[in-house]
């Protein structure tokens, strides 16, 4: 099985922080994706990369970056963390969509005070 | 107009019985279609997927899936109390695009 592993699971940092949320997948998948996910408002894409360097934004890329070094890493980066970035963070992998959809890792709850 | 449409519920059914969940999606040009299950505290993880018109079975589940209407629902027969969580569609928009597009997700209790 696919198994995408996400640093942290609860993490609460302060406002104006630099925040690194880190994602590995193992199973050489050439896509991934980070996401937020908020009650009532579902998931949103906050950025995805294809391939290794490869980003693009997603719906809500505002106040992120990413990085994408190594085809299994992916790293969401929080340049200046603010109250408004509290949230629940999924990392997730695919290979193709095709059959198999996304993987995800077991999420980061992030707080900033 | 919200991309991907569900009813956030809670929708109640008691166990044995049929749950049915509903979907809609704007874009008609969509090409596949997946129900994730998301217990909460947890992560979403891949229960169906679907991309012709009709029916697909797995299990107690089955995933049903009507182009020319935009929608698709998932029903889960002989309902388990295990089977509470929320049940997010997820669809694809376009050949070739890897993004996925989510609803808000349907809660589903089952009551024993």
């Amino acid at each position: 099985d696919v198994k995408v592993t996400q640093s942290s699971r609860y993490l609460v940092k302060r406002t104006g922080e630099k925040v690194f949320l880190e994602c590995v997948q193992d199973m050489d998948h050439e896509n991934m994706f980070w996401y937020r996910q908020d009650p009532g408002l579902g998931l949103r894409l906050i950025y995805f990369s294809y391939d290794v360097k490869m980003k693009e934004k997603g719906d809500i890329p505002e106040g992120y970056s990413v990085s994408r070094e190594k085809k299994e890493r992916f790293s969401l980066i929080l340049e200046s963390a603010s109250t408004n970035q509290t949230s629940m963070y999924l990392c997730a992998s695919s290979l193709a969509l095709g059959a198999y959809g996304y993987t995800f890792g077991s999420g980061t709850r992030l707080t900033v005070v | 107009q919200k991309e991907v449409e569900q009813n956030s519920g809670p929708l109640s059914v008691p166990e044995g019985a049929i749950a049915s969940l509903n979907c809609t999606y704007s874009d008609r040009g969509s090409q596949s279609f997946f129900w994730y299950r998301q217990y909460s505290g947890k992560s979403p993880e891949l229960i169906m997927s679907i991309y012709s018109n009709g029916d697909k079975e797995d299990g107690r589940f089955t995933a049903q899936l009507n182009k020319a209407s935009q929608y698709v629902s998932l029903l889960i027969r002989d309902s388990q109390p295990s089977d509470s969580a929320t049940y997010l569609c997820a669809v694809n928009p376009y050949f070739g695009n890897e993004k996925l597009t989510f609803g808000t997700g349907t809660r589903l209790t089952i009551i024993p």
